[in-house]
Formats: structure tokens, sequence, C-alpha cells
């Protein structure tokens, strides 16, 4: 069972506009949700997180919000750069980590 | 702080063979986790220790595969009688213990089994 989910395989986005990720769970347990890029042949690195007690969390062109409501998570990245082009994992946690099926985001310059 | 290093890189080995990969985590992290990912997946979560003791081992973990964290620093992950199933990237991640720590990946060791 995918406790995390990534409905959207692939965005993109032209260059200086705002990409917009999405991210679904179903465990109300998660109170720690994270945001990873991973280029080819390299690991996931860690980009941004959010604690369940919050509901906005920003670094930089980074912002996450968290719905619990919905349990609904976002990453929205402004202005979007050639260089962002990646795919981007959501992932979540109470003691253990789970992860979606990734997003493939595209900046065209 | 040199990051998660894994070692090899790459491993090409035929079915039936016994494989061995290499975790060294970052220095200060006392958890080490083990993940799977497959082309079109997220990282599986495999196996995780704190310290030298191993305290979850997933589900879905076939009994062929095995963990150790001897002395709490570097953890060794070993899979026998290797299956076509098994060709995945396998990814090491370490993290802190305390309030909420993020994980932090090596490149992964990329098996493929022939």
């Amino acid at each position: 069972d995918q406790q995390v989910k990534q409905n959207s395989p692939s965005l993109s986005v032209q260059e200086g506009r705002i990409s917009i990720l999405n991210c679904d769970y179903t465990n109300s347990m998660f109170d720690y949700f994270l945001w990873y890029k991973k280029y080819p042949a390299e690991g996931p690195t860690f980009l941004i997180s959010i604690s369940s007690i919050k509901d906005k969390n920003e670094d930089g062109r980074f912002t996450v919000f968290l719905n619990k409501s919905a349990k609904h998570l976002s990453l929205h990245i402004v202005p979007s750069q050639p260089g962002d082009s990646a795919v981007y994992f959501c992932a979540a946690s109470a003691y253990q980590f789970y992860f979606g099926t990734g997003t493939s985001l595209t900046v065209i310059p | 702080d040199t990051g998660v290093s894994q070692d090899p890189r790459h491993k090409i080995t035929k079915r039936g063979q016994n494989v061995t990969f290499r975790c060294d985590p970052i220095s200060e992290h006392n958890r080490l986790y083990w993940y799977r990912q497959t082309l079109g997946q997220g990282p599986e979560f495999l196996t995780y220790f704190q310290n030298e003791a191993q305290l979850e081992k997933s589900r879905l973990l076939s009994d062929r595969f095995s963990a150790e964290r001897p002395k709490g620093s570097f953890s060794t992950l070993e899979i026998q009688r290797t299956e076509q199933g098994d060709s995945a990237m396998y990814l090491c991640a370490s993290s802190l213990v305390s309030g909420n720590s993020p994980l932090h990946f090596g490149n992964g060791t990329r098996l493929t089994v022939t």
C-alpha cells in the first residue's frame, strides 16, 4: 500500500515561472514531511522539510505547504530555473520514512 | 562533513552469486538506513539501525538479505543467492536521532543481476 502518493509523473514549466509539485498521504500519524531532489546517477538530496505543527516553511526559492486536514503537501519553486530540472520526491515520517514515486520537473529555458 | 559514502557504485553479478555493499554514514549520525529503488519508483525501506542495533526490517525483505552495523559506524548489506529481481539501486542514508532530522543519502550502489 502506497502511503505517500505523487500523482503527477512529470511537469514542465517555463524558466522564471512557478513550479508546483503535489503530494498526498494517507497515514494521519505522519508528523514530519520532506522534499528531496534527485539527479540521474546520484542519490536523493534533501531540499526542505516541515513539521506537522506548521503549515508553511520557506527556504529561499523553495516553499513547502502542509494541509493536514486534506493530508496534502506541496512544494513551490519560484522563480524556476533550468538547474531545477530533476526528479522530486516527497517523503513522510512517523518514525520510518516513506517516499512517493517522484515527479520529473523540466524547466524550459 | 564528507557525506554518506557507498561502495561500490556499480556491481554486475551472475544469478546465484552473493554480493556485499558497504555504507559509511556521516560520522555524527547514529541512525543508518538501507533503501532500494527501482525505475519509476521512490526509495523503498529495507532496514535501519540506531548505533549497532538493527531496529526494524521491512516485512518485504527476503531472508536472503542481511545487514550489519558491527561497531555502530559503517554498515554492510549482503544479498545471498542473487536473483534477477534484485537488480535495483541500493541506497544508504543516515540521520541524527534527535528531533525531526532529515535523511542524508549516499549516491547508491547499482546492482545488475544477469
